[in-house]
């Protein structure tokens, strides 16, 4: 069936990155936009990230722009998110989620990164 | 403070019906497709409704969605106490570039 997993997170000091990864299977991965979301202990959703099928374009939400980045692999049906300069209010259970019909119609069980010293 | 306003909280009774709405601007919901999200405590959101009133496939028709304006709104009807959750709206905002969230709406069934 159609599925994503997330895998990668954790608890990291300030400052420092983390790599995210979200593994696809049970659709083509190819023909879908992939979104990254995140949800802070008690909060609503934010949304971080999204990469076209083709990667051809990449937007980001205002307070991770310049320090995080998204990218994928549609020959291994992967997506990433690379997190640099970590902050306490990063830390959330991170979603990756799919593209169809301009909604997320596909998440994954999420990742929860804790940034902490 | 989220682009999209939803009202933090609503309450019914079972059976009853409630509606859930989701207010924003001409870059977010006035130009583009809404959608809705449930998220059961400690789960994954759901993908409710898309397209502003089309409903996944396994969706039951107890739940609708309908935009006018600036402003979307998600119906429900017979509630169950397993419709307690939270509800999020979400569409794209063309001036920002940017896939946007309401702050979430949480229903509680009486």
């Amino acid at each position: 069936q159609e599925q994503l997993v997330e895998s990668g997170g954790g608890v990291v000091q300030p400052g420092r990155s983390l790599r995210l990864s979200c593994a696809a299977s049970g659709f083509t991965f190819s023909n879908h936009g992939m979104h990254w979301v995140r949800q802070s202990p008690g909060k609503g959703l934010e949304w971080v990230a999204v990469i076209w099928n083709d990667g051809s374009n990449k937007f980001y939400a205002d307070s991770v722009k310049g320090r995080f980045a998204i990218s994928r692999d549609n020959s291994e049906d992967m997506v990433y998110l690379q997190m640099n300069s970590l902050r306490g209010e990063d830390t959330a259970v991170y979603y990756c989620a799919r593209d169809r019909d301009d909604a997320c119609d596909i998440w994954g069980r999420g990742t929860m990164v804790t940034v902490s010293s | 403070q989220s682009v999209l306003t939803q009202p933090p909280s609503v309450s019914a009774a079972p059976g009853q019906k409630v509606t859930i709405s989701c207010s924003g601007s001409s870059s977010n919901i006035g130009n583009n497709y809404v959608s809705w999200y449930q998220q059961l405590p400690q789960t994954a959101p759901k993908l409710l409704i898309y397209d502003n009133n089309k409903r996944p496939s396994g969706i039951p028709d107890r739940f609708s969605g309908s935009k006018s304006g600036t402003s979307a709104t998600l119906g429900i009807t017979g509630l169950q106490t397993g419709d307690e959750a939270d509800y999020y709206c979400g569409t794209w905002d063309s001036s920002l570039s940017a896939r946007v969230f309401g702050g979430g709406t949480k229903l509680t069934v009486l």
